[in-house]
C-alpha cells in the first residue's frame, strides 16, 4: 500500500516550452501533496505544499508563476514548469501525505535544452 | 524551528559489517521521526518511522532505529550490511504542522 507514482519519469524539452509532471497517490487519498526539487548529491528542497481544492503554498524563493501547481483531486497533483530554461533542469520529486507519513514518488528528471 | 542533523556525510562499511547512521533532531516536543533511503536516480523509500510507544522500531530490509529522547537522537542500525544497501539515507522529522524537515543525508558505500 501507500504507492505514489509520477509521470513522466524523465522528460527532455526545448527552452521556452512548458512541461507538466503528474503525481498520483494510487491506493490512498491525499489532501496534501508536496513538490520537491533535488540537485545532484544534495538533499531535497521543498518547493511547495499542494492542498486539494485550494491554492498551493510556495516556499520562499520559489516563483509561483513559473511552477504552477494544481491539486484538483484527492489523488492527483500536477506541477507545470512554464517557459522552462536550462537552469530548471533538475530532479523533481513529489510526495503524498497519508496520515502523518509522507510517501514519495519515484521522481521526474527534467532536462531543458 | 525544527532541524535535523546527520553528522556523517559519507560512510563506507564492509559487506557483512554492522552499520549505524546517526541522526539528531531539534524540536520542543517529540516529533514524528522517519528514515528514508534513496537509490541513485530514484525517489525516497520509507524504511521506518517512530510516532510513539516502543523506542526501538523495526523497518524494512533488516533496518532498525532507536529513539532516545535524552539525546534527541534517532540512529539507524543494521547488523549486517549487504552491497545492495549502498544508497543515500535521509533522516526526517514531522511535527504535524509543518512540512517534513530533512537532514542533509548520509551516503553509504559498501565495499567487498
Amino acid at each position: 500500500g501507500a504507492v505514489v507514482s509520477q509521470h513522466p519519469s524523465w522528460v527532455i524539452c526545448k527552452s521556452g516550452t512548458s512541461v507538466k509532471i503528474e503525481c498520483r497517490s494510487l491506493d490512498f487519498q491525499a489532501t496534501t501533496m508536496f513538490w520537491y526539487r533535488q540537485f545532484p548529491k544534495q538533499s531535497l528542497m521543498l518547493m511547495a505544499t499542494s492542498n486539494e481544492g485550494s491554492k498551493a503554498t510556495y516556499e520562499q524563493g520559489v516563483e509561483k508563476d513559473k511552477f504552477l501547481i494544481n491539486h484538483a483531486s484527492l489523488t492527483l497533483s500536477t506541477l507545470t514548469v512554464t517557459s522552462a530554461h536550462p537552469e530548471d533542469s533538475s530532479f523533481y520529486i513529489c510526495s503524498a501525505l497519508g496520515g502523518e507519513t509522507q510517501y514519495f514518488g519515484p521522481g521526474t528528471r527534467l532536462l531543458v535544452l | 524551528a525544527q532541524s535535523v542533523t546527520q553528522p556523517d556525510i559519507h560512510i563506507t562499511v564492509s559487506e557483512g559489517a554492522s552499520l549505524e547512521l546517526r541522526c539528531n533532531y531539534s524540536y520542543g516536543a517529540t516529533p514524528y521521526l522517519f528514515w528514508y533511503v534513496q537509490s541513485p536516480g530514484q525517489g525516497l523509500q520509507l524504511l521506518l518511522k517512530y510516532f510513539s510507544g516502543d523506542t526501538l522500531v523495526q523497518g524494512i530490509k533488516g533496518f532498525e532505529a532507536e529513539f532516545k529522547r535524552s539525546q534527541s537522537s534517532f540512529n539507524l542500525r543494521k547488523p549486517s550490511v549487504h552491497w545492495s544497501d549502498a544508497a543515500e539515507y535521509f533522516c526526517a522529522v514531522y511535527s504535524g504542522n509543518t512540512p517534513l524537515v530533512f537532514g542533509k543525508g548520509t551516503r553509504l558505500s559498501v565495499i567487498a
